[in-house]
């Protein structure tokens, strides 16, 4: 079956512009996370989502950073107002039921995103 | 709080040679522990996980990784580098079960010549 999509695969905006990073995870998983990845350096959890309720959004970096899964499946990850250190690898990941493969987390592509 | 640390920040191995990548954890109890492979472009892929039982655990490409709860390590080892396996590696922990979020180390980039 088909893998986590997202899109775009890269994004470029200008500072101070608002982006939204969209995952498709793969069908039936219910964890879904949301992970930044700066350049040369390992993932960074953001936000995580259990069906559709947001059980830990302790990594978003501030405030200006969104995210929602409004229907337990596609998930929106929104940063308003860009800045230059939010260019990253935002990578989405799913994850099955816990009883079928406890932390079998599967990885997108991720999305580039580029602030000038 | 969980922490990784993976002290190799760039390999070069010969085309064939062995290869060991260090990982040590930070973390109160046993904690489950993978390797992501990530090529340039792509998403992560699992190499492996160990969760609990032999401590010596096989993966896919050839890989396996050692736990050592002595050293808080869980080196990941290929006796035999193929130019393919030219990536960057993750060694990545999860506290208790479920499904939470991963705590990566800042990784590994594996070059390999000829």
């Amino acid at each position: 079956g088909a893998g986590v999509s997202q899109s775009p695969r890269y994004k470029v905006a200008k500072r101070g512009q608002d982006v939204a990073l969209r995952c498709d995870p793969i069908s039936g998983h219910v964890s879904l996370f949301w992970y930044q990845q700066a350049l040369g350096q390992g993932p960074e959890f953001l936000t995580y989502f259990q069906n559709e309720a947001q059980l830990d959004k302790s990594g978003l970096p501030s405030d200006r950073f969104f995210a929602e899964r409004p229907e337990g499946s596609v998930s929106t990850l929104k940063i308003q107002r860009t800045q230059q250190e939010d260019s990253a690898v935002y990578l989405c990941a799913s994850s099955p039921p816990p009883r079928l493969a406890v932390h079998e987390q599967y990885f997108g592509p991720g999305t580039r995103l580029t602030v000038t | 709080a969980q922490s990784v640390t993976q002290p190799d920040i760039h390999i070069t191995v010969s085309e064939g040679a062995s290869l060991e990548l260090r990982c040590n954890y930070s973390y109160g109890a046993t904690p489950y522990l993978f390797w992501y492979v990530q090529s340039p472009g792509q998403g992560l892929q699992l190499l492996l996980k160990y969760f609990s039982g032999d401590t010596l655990v096989q993966g896919i490409k050839g890989f396996e990784a050692e736990f050592k709860r002595s050293q808080s390590s869980f080196n990941l080892r290929k006796p035999s580098v193929h130019w393919s396996d030219a990536a960057e590696y993750f060694c990545a922990v999860a506290p208790g079960s479920g499904n939470t979020p991963l705590v990566f180390g800042k990784g590994t980039r594996l070059s390999v010549i000829a």
